[in-house]
């Protein structure tokens, strides 16, 4: 079975301070890590993918399979960055697994 | 701006009844898959179709079913409508090797 795990429903920072959002996944074989972001009132979107290993709007993401996390960071959080943000997964059949999503909410 | 569109936006249905919800793809995509995501939890895969075949389900009963046409365009039908299917169900459209481009979803209310 694939799961995943994104522990914080809610984070909070400060503007210009790190982000980190934490995301652990369970996987029995070699899966597809994203990073989807859904802005308020916009449609779900992909924000990056870890085959790609691209930084997209600042942040980036390392799969680490020893520790099975896909943890997403920015060294600066800008406002705009306030957003819901889901971890996803892609096993067999390309079906895709979400976790339940870090609400990121950066304060002035 | 993403071209796949989800009909109706809004829907409310009484217990028991069915539902047929539709998607229409992104341009040059062959695969869709539908979500069913509840409030508060992140979108849960339903299943993909891809050339008009179920490819790929997942823990839902049989009373969720698709259909995929020549077009590529895609619905969702739930039959015995329970008040738990109340959710937003949202459809994504893809091809190998490209990313998924997600519609704005139907909300689904169950009375």
């Amino acid at each position: 079975a694939q799961r995943v795990t994104q522990p914080e429903k809610l984070l909070s920072v400060f503007k210009g301070a790190p982000v980190e959002l934490k995301c652990n996944y369970s996987y029995s074989g070699s899966p597809e890590l994203f990073w989807y972001v859904q802005y308020s009132r916009q449609r779900l979107q992909l924000l990056l993918r870890h085959i790609s290993r691209e930084s997209i709007k600042g942040f980036t993401a390392d799969l680490n399979k020893g520790e099975t996390s896909f943890h997403l960071k920015k060294p600066f959080a800008q406002e705009e960055d306030s957003a819901m943000y889901y971890c996803a997964l892609s096993g067999g059949y390309q079906k895709v697994t979400f976790g339940t999503g870090t609400k990121l909410q950066v304060i002035p | 701006e993403t071209g796949v569109t989800q009909s109706p936006t809004h829907l409310i249905k009484t217990r028991g009844q069915q539902v047929t919800l539709r998607c229409s793809s992104q341009s040059g995509h062959n695969t869709v898959s539908w979500y069913q995501q509840a409030l508060g939890q992140g979108p849960q895969f339903i299943f993909q179709y891809y050339r008009e075949e179920e490819n790929g389900r997942g823990n839902f009963p049989p009373r969720f079913s698709g259909l995929q046409f020549p077009n590529y365009s895609s619905e969702l039908n739930v039959n015995a409508l329970e008040l738990d299917d109340s959710a937003l169900y949202l459809c994504a459209s893809t091809s190998p090797n490209t990313e998924a481009f997600f519609g704005q979803g139907t909300r689904l209310t169950v009375v």
